[in-house]
């Protein structure tokens, strides 16, 4: 079943932060995080594994809740780089990923 | 340390024809997916291999589509008999280890437009 994503898009201002949120009606096992430019390959991001954990990457993190089946990616401090799709994928158990829809962020100067 | 490559960037094909799309995965990886992404979509899930085998296909179509992942060369998606509806950008991501607790490192993807 495919994930939720919110918000759908967002416009931020340099310097402002966003959280997106991914959300799934089973049980999951593992929660993985790209970004996508337009146009091109979505880059990995980070990965989060069931455990409740909570992993960063320079201004960006994301934490993993797994009795709301909920993992949020967080964005701090907005660089005019991180726009794009983020999107989320996320497994049940060893099964294939299934990707959201997308969360579409723009943020401009 | 190359990243995924695939070819070719642009493929036109007209209803009817054979549409070839190749991955060659990041150096030391042996575990590749091919997804399918529709403009505005998500990335939807279609075949899983390793070298010389079929994992997973259960997002590809009965009909029409296949992979391979020989234990020389790069894995190829083939779809056969083209239809306007396949016509979308196709991606192989590589990983170093079986099973989704693993990173999966996408290629620059291949665009499909049938005419």
């Amino acid at each position: 079943q495919q994930p939720v994503q919110s918000p759908q898009a967002v416009i931020l201002r340099e310097g402002e932060d966003a959280v997106i949120n991914c959300s799934s009606s089973k049980a999951l096992y593992s929660v993985h995080w790209y970004r996508q430019k337009h146009g091109e390959a979505p880059v990995f991001l980070m990965i989060l594994l069931k455990g409740g954990e909570q992993k960063g990457h320079e201004k960006i993190s994301a934490s993993f809740n797994e009795k709301k089946q909920q993992s949020s990616l967080y964005l701090t401090a907005s660089q005019l780089s991180y726009s794009g799709t983020y999107f989320c994928g996320t497994a049940a158990g060893n099964t294939p990923l299934v990707f959201g829809k997308g969360t579409r962020l723009s943020v401009i100067a | 340390n190359a990243g995924v490559m695939q070819n070719p960037r642009h493929l036109v094909r007209r209803r009817g024809q054979e549409a070839r799309l190749r991955c060659s995965p990041m150096k030391g990886h042996s575990h590749v997916y091919w997804y399918r992404q529709l403009p505005e979509e998500g990335l939807k899930f279609m075949v899983y291999l390793q070298k010389e085998n079929i994992i997973d296909e259960s997002g590809m179509p009965k009909e029409r589509f296949s992979a391979e992942f020989p234990k020389e060369g790069p894995s190829i998606l083939r779809i056969q008999q083209v239809v306007r509806g396949d016509s979308a950008a196709y991606f192989c991501a590589s990983s170093p280890e079986r099973g989704v607790s693993y990173e999966q490192y996408f290629g620059p993807g291949t665009r499909l437009t049938v005419t």
